[in-house]
């Protein structure tokens, strides 16, 4: 069964860093790219990062840029998103996703449960 | 960025109704368009990829259509377990946006 499990989040005050991981399992993790999506409370959904299979490639919305980075252990079928300088209005539900690749288009397949950070004092 | 609206924002329907959910983007993205479900509580699931294209074990009575700047999902006859909120996303460019979502409440 392929499954993501996420774990890292909490609160933290403006400011401050936070980790956040991702367990894969159930799949060729190596074949992948993944993201990272966010939902702030009541909101829709953001792409947040990607970052190809090998992590020589990663992309990220304007907003994160400079604050936020994405990296994965493929030794350990892991994906991470460092977060720096967080503001509240980065407090969301972060859910790490299979970013599926083809000749008809990119799509999230399957998320994680989702880890819910708070950024406030 | 390429913009996507989805509408309605909300929707009252019944058991057994037909309902459509459009979503424009601003701009040509192909068939590059997909639609997920949310239901409260839960991480969104892939209901349609590529405009058009069902996932594996989503029932049939999901479709999808469009390709350019207008799609649209239908659901044939909605069952109690459809009731969710419903986004399109785009594909076509590297920064993949949502749409604000289309909250699917019962009637």
């Amino acid at each position: 069964e392929v499954q993501l499990v996420e774990s890292g989040g909490g609160l933290v005050q403006p400011g401050g860093s936070l980790r956040l991981s991702c367990a894969a399992s159930g799949f060729i993790f190596t074949s992948y790219w993944m993201s990272w999506v966010r939902q702030a409370p009541g909101k829709g959904l953001e792409w947040v990062a990607n970052i190809k299979q090998d992590g020589s490639e990663k992309y990220y919305v304007d907003s994160v840029k400079g604050r936020f980075t994405i990296s994965r252990d493929n030794a350990k079928n892991s994906l991470y998103l460092q977060m720096n300088s967080l503001r509240a209005d980065d407090t969301a539900v972060y859910y790490c996703a299979r970013d599926r690749r083809g000749v008809l288009g990119r799509w999230f397949d399957p998320w994680g449960q989702g880890t819910l950070v708070t950024v406030s004092s | 960025d390429i913009q996507m609206t989805q509408s309605p924002s909300s929707l009252s329907a019944s058991v057994g109704d037909r309902v459509t959910i459009t979503c424009r983007a601003s701009q040509s993205i192909s068939s590059f368009l997909n639609w997920y479900q949310q239901k409260p509580g839960k991480a969104p699931k892939l209901l349609i990829f590529a405009a058009s294209s069902l996932q594996r074990g989503v029932p049939l009575r999901f479709t999808g259509s469009g390709s350019g700047t207008d799609f649209t999902l239908t659901i044939s006859s909605l069952q109690p377990e459809d009731f969710a909120t419903y986004y399109c996303q785009q594909s076509h460019s590297s920064h993949y946006n949502f749409g604000q979502g289309t909250k699917l409440e019962i009637k």
